[in-house]
C-alpha cells in the first residue's frame, strides 16, 4: 500500500546509544519531515527535508541528525540517546514545498529511553 | 507566544449529537492553510479538513466541518451525528505560507483535545 512506512514501531534504548529510526515513502513526494509528539505538548518539528540532498532544522533539533540522499528515504538518527528524548515519533510527507497539500503521516515510532 | 492555542483538554458528547472543538490561531501572515488532524488511540494520524486563509466557503468533509472565522483568528471542527470511533484526540495545525529560506513550508500544531464519544 502507497503511504508513509516508519520502522520500528517500538524501540527501547539505554542512555547513551545511538540509533536510526527509518522513514520510506513511495509517493514522490517532495517534502518530508520528522515530529516529536510528547504528553500535552502536540507534535514539535525536530527537521524536516525539501528535497534530496537538502535538509533543515526544525524547533527542537538538538540530539538528532537527518539526511535525505534518496527522494524516498528520510532516516533520522540519535547520536547519543537520552532519557529526554522517549517519545513518539512521527514522519511525514507532502506532494511539494509550494503547493497546498496535507501531510501524509507514518504510524509512528514509540521510543524509549532507559 | 503560542501559534494555535486549542482552549479545551478534553470534551465529551453524546452519541449522535454534534460537538465543536475550538482552535484559534496567530499569525502576521495573509495566507495560509489550517488543518485538523484526528489521532485515535491506536496512534496514527489521520488528515480531517483543510481550510485557506483566502477559500470564501467554510471547509467541509463529511460530518466534518470547519468554521472558519478569520476575523477572529479561529478555525473550529465541527462533527455532526457523533459516533463511537470518533472518540480520539483531535489537532489543530496551521501552515504558514510566508516562505522561509529554502522556500519550504512548515507544520504547526496545537496541544490537541481529547474528544470522547458516550453511548
Amino acid at each position: 500500500n502507497a503511504g508513509v512506512t516508519q520502522t520500528p514501531k517500538f524501540q527501547v534504548l539505554k542512555t547513551g546509544q545511538s540509533m536510526t529510526l527509518q522513514c520510506a515513502q513511495d509517493m514522490n513526494h517532495e517534502y518530508m519531515s520528522w515530529y516529536r509528539q510528547d504528553p500535552g505538548m502536540g507534535l514539535r518539528l525536530i527537521h524536516y527535508s525539501v528535497g534530496a540532498g537538502i535538509t533543515d532544522q526544525g524547533e527542537v533539533p538538538n540530539g538528532y541528525n537527518v539526511s535525505r540522499s534518496t527522494t524516498e528515504d528520510f532516516p533520522l538518527r540519535l547520536l547519543s540517546a537520552a532519557p529526554s528524548q522517549t517519545s513518539v515519533y512521527f514522519c511525514a510527507s507532502s506532494y511539494s514545498v509550494r503547493r497546498v497539500a496535507e501531510a501524509f503521516f507514518g504510524q509512528g515510532t514509540r521510543l524509549t529511553v532507559v | 507566544a503560542q501559534k494555535i492555542t486549542q482552549t479545551q483538554p478534553g470534551m465529551f458528547v453524546q452519541e449522535k449529537e454534534a460537538v465543536t472543538l475550538d482552535c484559534t490561531y496567530d499569525t502576521s501572515d495573509q495566507s495560509y492553510g489550517l488543518f485538523w488532524y484526528k489521532q485515535p488511540s491506536s496512534g496514527e494520524m489521520i488528515f480531517l479538513i483543510y481550510q485557506g486563509s483566502y477559500d470564501e466557503q467554510n471547509a467541509t468533509e463529511g460530518r466534518y466541518s470547519l468554521n472558519f472565522q478569520k476575523a477572529r483568528k479561529s478555525a473550529n471542527l465541527v462533527i455532526s451525528a457523533s459516533q463511537l470511533g470518533d472518540s480520539a484526540m483531535y489537532f489543530c495545525a496551521m501552515r504558514e505560507d510566508r516562505r522561509w529560506g529554502d522556500g519550504s513550508e512548515k507544520l504547526v500544531f496545537g496541544k490537541g483535545t481529547k474528544l470522547t464519544v458516550n453511548p
